[in-house]
C-alpha cells in the first residue's frame, strides 16, 4: 500500500519554468518531510513541515503543508540545472517507528 | 547535521554468496537505524527498523533470513545480504535517528551488483 501519493512522477522542464511538486494522504500527520536525492547518493533533508497551513521558503523553493495536514506541495520558481534530482516527501509513520517515502518526483531542468 | 557513513559504497559479488554493508553514525548515538533499497528511477522502499540491542522490525515481504540486520552497538548497524543473487542487486541506503520520529540521516548508499 503506497501511503504517500507524488505527482508528477516525472518533470522535465526548461531552465527558468516554475513548477510544483504534490504529495498526498488520506491520513493525517504530525509532520511531514521533503528531501532530494541525487542519482548515487542519500536523500538530504530540505525541510519538515510541521503545522497545519505553515509555509516555509528555501531561497527559491516554496514548501506548504495543507490545513488538514494531510498533504504538502514543493513550488520551484525560476528552476535551475542544478534543480535536477528526485524529490521525495516522507513522513513517520507507526507513531514515529517508521520513515516512508513518497514515490518521488524525478525532475530534470534543461539548460 | 550528523553524520552517517555507510560501507562499502560499491561492491560486486558472485551469485551464492553473502555480502555485509556497515552503517555507522559518526558524532551521534542512534537509537533507531533504517535500511531501504531503491531500484533505479525509483524510491526508497523501507526494509527494516532496527533497534539497539534489539531484532530488526521487518516489513511485509522482506525475508529476515535473507536480510539480516544486526544493531550491535548505538553507532553501528549491519546489513547482510545472504545466498545473492542478481535480482538482490540494488542500491541499499541506510538512515539513522538520534530519537524517535527525528531527523532522519542517510548515509551514502551501496551499490551491490551480484553477478
Amino acid at each position: 500500500t503506497q501511503l504517500l501519493e507524488q505527482s508528477p512522477q516525472f518533470l522535465s522542464i526548461q531552465e527558468g519554468e516554475n513548477l510544483t511538486v504534490y504529495c498526498n494522504s488520506s491520513s493525517v500527520f504530525s509532520s511531514l518531510q521533503w528531501y532530494r536525492q541525487e542519482p548515487g547518493e542519500g536523500p538530504v533533508l530540505l525541510v519538515t513541515v510541521v503545522t497545519g497551513g505553515e509555509v516555509k521558503k528555501l531561497k527559491r523553493l516554496t514548501f506548504q503543508f495543507g490545513d488538514a495536514r494531510k498533504d504538502s506541495s514543493l513550488h520551484i520558481t525560476a528552476a535551475q540545472p542544478g534543480d535536477t534530482g528526485l524529490y521525495l516527501c516522507a513522513a513517520w509513520w507507526n507513531s514515529g517507528y517508521a520513515l516512508n517515502f513518497g514515490k518521488g518526483t524525478s525532475l530534470l531542468v534543461t539548460p | 547535521g550528523a553524520v552517517v557513513s555507510q560501507h562499502p559504497s560499491r561492491v560486486i559479488c558472485k551469485s551464492g554468496t553473502s555480502v555485509k554493508i556497515e552503517c555507522r553514525s559518526l558524532d551521534f548515538q542512534a537509537t533507531t537505524m533504517f535500511w531501504y533499497r531503491q531500484f533505479p528511477k525509483q524510491s526508497l522502499m523501507l526494509m527494516a527498523t532496527s533497534n539497539e540491542g534489539s531484532k530488526a522490525t521487518y516489513e511485509q515481504g522482506v525475508e529476515k533470513d535473507k536480510f539480516l540486520i544486526n544493531h550491535a552497538s548505538l553507532t553501528l548497524s549491519t546489513l547482510t545480504v545472504t545466498s545473492a543473487h542478481p535480482e538482490d542487486s540494488s542500491f541499499y541506503i541506510c538512515s539513522a535517528t538520534k530519537d524517535r520520529a527525528a531527523e532522519a540521516f542517510f548515509g551514502q548508499g551501496t551499490r551491490l551488483t551480484v553477478v
